[in-house]
């Protein structure tokens, strides 16, 4: 079976700061998607940053980047400049390409502190 | 685009009462996904469709869920009977056709409470 495992179930960071969320990921596949989606109050899940596991280079969007270690199956985002509006459940997720559905970890919930 | 719509935005029902989820995918897509979110549990897949034939609904927790797309444009979440554990957050999803599973746009989800 292919599972999504968030070990954070919460995080705070001061604003401006840097923080970290962790991801691993268990699968047979070798080519393969991850995900990081967003989740604020409003309840919509917003698309944050995509990465192909066969791109060794990892993603970036702007304050948000990903380290993406195929070997240790280990997928986390960082979130650069914090900014009060980051706050919000992100969730990793996982799924073999093609038209298959995503696979999402328990989330972590992120604070942003003024 | 309107993106992905889903009705009702919240529902609060009775024990025992049926519930119906409405979901309307945007237009060209041909996968639709039903997810359910608990703090519990994260986000689960229930069921989803290719073409409008389901393709798994081995996460459909009983047999107290049911789910339809009699067409493109349109599916159901039934609930019946419904009870207090199924309370929670309902997402519908879609995505285009022969899209690469990254084009997954949800909707902004049924809120159900059962009393």
């Amino acid at each position: 079976a292919q599972t999504v495992t968030q070990s954070q179930p919460e995080m705070s960071v001061q604003e401006a700061e840097t923080v970290t969320l962790s991801c691993t990921y268990d699968t047979s596949e070798s080519n393969y998607y991850l995900f990081w989606y967003k989740q604020p109050p409003s309840r919509q899940m917003i698309l944050v940053i995509r990465q192909e596991a066969y791109k060794q280079q990892n993603a970036t969007e702007n304050r948000f980047s990903v380290n993406f270690q195929k070997a240790a199956k280990s997928f986390s985002l960082k979130i650069s400049d914090s900014q009060l509006g980051d706050t919000a459940m992100y969730f990793c997720a996982f799924t073999p390409p093609g038209n298959t559905p995503l696979v999402f970890g328990k989330g972590t919930r992120l604070s942003v502190i003024a | 685009d309107a993106g992905v719509i889903q009705s009702p935005r919240h529902e609060v029902t009775e024990m025992g009462q049926e519930v119906t989820l409405r979901c309307k995918p945007i237009s060209g897509h041909n996968s639709l996904f039903w997810y359910r979110q608990t703090m519990m549990r994260g986000l689960e897949l229930l069921i989803y469709f290719n073409n409008n034939v389901p393709i798994d609904d081995s996460g459909m927790p009983e047999d107290r869920f049911s789910a339809k797309m009699p067409n493109a444009s349109f599916s159901t979440l039934k609930i019946q009977p419904s009870e207090p554990r199924d309370s929670a957050v309902y997402f519908c999803a879609s995505s285009p056709v022969g899209g690469r599973v990254e084009k997954l746009f949800f909707g902004s989800g049924t809120q159900l409470s059962v009393l």
